[in-house]
């Protein structure tokens, strides 16, 4: 599709379960981002990719979330040992350079995350 | 880390009216953008400001940068049912990533027909 493309779109997982979300971005788009959403929260930036440089982790909540994106296209979140409060929607945004100055920002659809 | 402060939380109007929603941040921003999110998808951009005090309009939505930096304001004329949704307002700050969004908590919109 002309989207970027989020799977699952929802995962129901037990608490200590490790868990991988994907994100495929938009061809052409050097920019990967990853938010998560929480209930009645806005979004919260978790980790940025641009390129072959080194990601901005800074909004990792824990050593638990890992993240990478492989040829600088799909980019797979890793969440280990799921906790409760680790249920949102995790929403992957890409595009085409870094940035919403002139440039737009598209998000997917999002992957729920429930944890039980 | 940076907050935004967005008002209201949620409004419940009558078709045809008119709907003004707001943040306000307590440091600088460089960027304001406007989203709308509908149930089961992503944000979707609405109106992006880049310059202190530009006023822009996409059909019924105008939004503003405020003069300080440090707020905008979104506004819907004649609303319709298919602008309920959860608005949210976005923005880059000054001193901080180009990259990274800072989100308000949205208004939720309900419009009764």
């Amino acid at each position: 599709g002309a989207g970027v493309s989020q799977s699952p779109s929802n995962k129901v997982t037990e608490k200590g379960k490790d868990v991988e979300l994907r994100c495929d971005p938009i061809s052409g788009h050097t920019a990967l981002y990853w938010y998560r959403q929480s209930l009645g929260q806005g979004l919260e930036f978790l980790i940025y990719f641009q390129g072959n440089s080194a990601p901005d982790k800074s909004g990792l909540p824990s050593d638990r979330f890992s993240a990478e994106r492989t040829g600088g296209s799909v980019s797979t979140l890793t969440i280990q040992r799921t906790q409760q409060e680790d249920s949102a929607v995790y929403l992957c945004a890409s595009s085409l350079v870094p940035g919403p100055s002139g440039n737009t920002i598209y998000f997917g659809e999002g992957s729920w995350l429930t944890v039980v | 880390g940076q907050q935004l402060n967005q008002s209201p939380q949620s409004m419940f109007i009558q078709e045809g009216e008119d709907v003004s929603m707001n943040c306000t941040s307590s440091s600088i921003f460089n960027t304001w953008l406007w989203y709308k999110q509908e149930p089961g998808e992503g944000p979707v951009l609405l109106i992006a400001l880049y310059k202190a005090g530009e006023l822009t309009s996409n059909g019924r939505l105008t939004a503003q940068f405020g003069i300080t930096r440090k707020d905008s304001f979104l506004n819907i004329s004649a609303s319709i049912p298919s602008d309920v949704g959860i608005y949210f307002c976005a923005g880059t700050h000054s001193g901080g990533s180009n990259y990274k969004l800072t989100f308000g908590k949205g208004t939720l919109l309900t419009v009764n027909p």
